[in-house]
C-alpha cells in the first residue's frame, strides 16, 4: 500500500514568489494534517482536515497561507507571497477518522526561500 | 497548550550500548504519547505509543512507559545497532487527535560501530 505522497520534494524560490505543495494521503484516510518543521525543531501543526472541512486552522498564518482539500482526498498548501522565514520542511500526514491517534507522514517538501 | 521536552542531541553511543532518551510532557487531561523516528532521507514513522498511564509501548526492541506521576515517556533500548541511527521525536496528543500532535525538538542518535 502506498504511503502519504508529497510533491515536490524540494523547492527553491525567491522571496515574494508564490509556491504550492501537494499531498496525496493514504487511501481511505479521512483526516489530513499539514505540519511545518523548522530546522532543528519538531513539526508544528498548521491545519487539520476532516474530509474536505478544515476543522482546525488556528495556527495557519492566513495572511499568506491557504490550503484546500477538494473532494476530501488530495490537498494543496499555498504560500503567497513567500518570505525568508517560510524556509522549512512542510509535512503532510493522514489518519483514519476512527483512529486519529496514529498519523502517517509523507517525506515532506523542503522549501528554501532566497 | 501541550508541550514536550526531550533531551537534546546529538547522542553518540557505541554499538550494543544501552540507550535512554528522556522525554517529559505537560498537557491538560491525559494525552496519548508517542515516539516517532526519522531515518536519513525518510519521513517520520511511528515507533511506538501509549494511550494511558502505566501502558508500555514497544517495537523493534525499543520500549517506553507512560508515567503519569513524573509526566514522562522515556525511550529505552537495551542494545543499540548502527541501523538505529536516526532522529527520534517524542510527541503528545490530547483531545483524541483533535488537536494534532505536539512534538519535542527531536534527538539525533548516532551509533558508532
Amino acid at each position: 500500500e502506498a504511503g502519504v505522497v508529497q510533491s515536490p520534494r524540494y523547492k527553491i524560490i525567491e522571496k515574494k514568489q508564490p509556491v504550492a505543495f501537494w499531498c496525496n494521503p493514504i487511501s481511505g484516510h479521512n483526516t489530513l494534517y499539514w505540519y511545518r518543521q523548522n530546522l532543528g525543531q519538531g513539526p508544528e501543526l498548521l491545519i487539520r482536515y476532516e474530509n474536505e472541512e478544515a476543522v482546525d486552522d488556528s495556527q495557519l498564518p492566513k495572511d499568506r497561507f491557504s490550503a484546500e482539500r477538494l473532494k476530501g482526498v488530495d490537498s494543496t498548501l499555498k504560500i503567497q507571497p513567500a518570505e525568508l522565514g517560510d524556509s522549512a520542511v512542510y509535512l503532510c500526514a493522514s489518519s483514519l477518522v476512527a483512529v486519529r491517534t496514529e498519523a502517517f507522514f509523507g517525506q515532506g517538501t523542503r522549501l528554501t526561500v532566497v | 497548550g501541550d508541550s514536550v521536552t526531550q533531551m537534546e542531541g546529538p547522542v553518540t553511543l557505541s554499538e550494543e550500548a544501552f540507550l535512554t532518551i528522556n522525554c517529559t510532557y505537560t498537557a491538560t487531561g491525559y494525552p496519548s504519547l508517542f515516539w516517532y523516528v526519522q531515518y536519513p532521507g525518510e519521513g517520520l514513522q511511528l515507533l511506538l505509543k501509549a494511550t494511558k498511564a502505566d501502558d508500555k509501548g514497544s517495537n523493534k526492541g525499543f520500549e517506553a512507559t507512560y508515567r503519569k506521576e513524573t509526566t514522562s515517556f522515556h525511550l529505552e533500548k537495551g542494545s543499540v545497532q548502527v541501523s538505529d541511527s536516526a532522529v527520534y521525536f517524542c510527541a503528545s496528543e490530547s483531545g483524541g487527535g483533535a488537536d494534532g500532535l505536539t512534538f519535542g525538538k527531536g534527538t539525533h542518535l548516532i551509533i558508532q560501530p
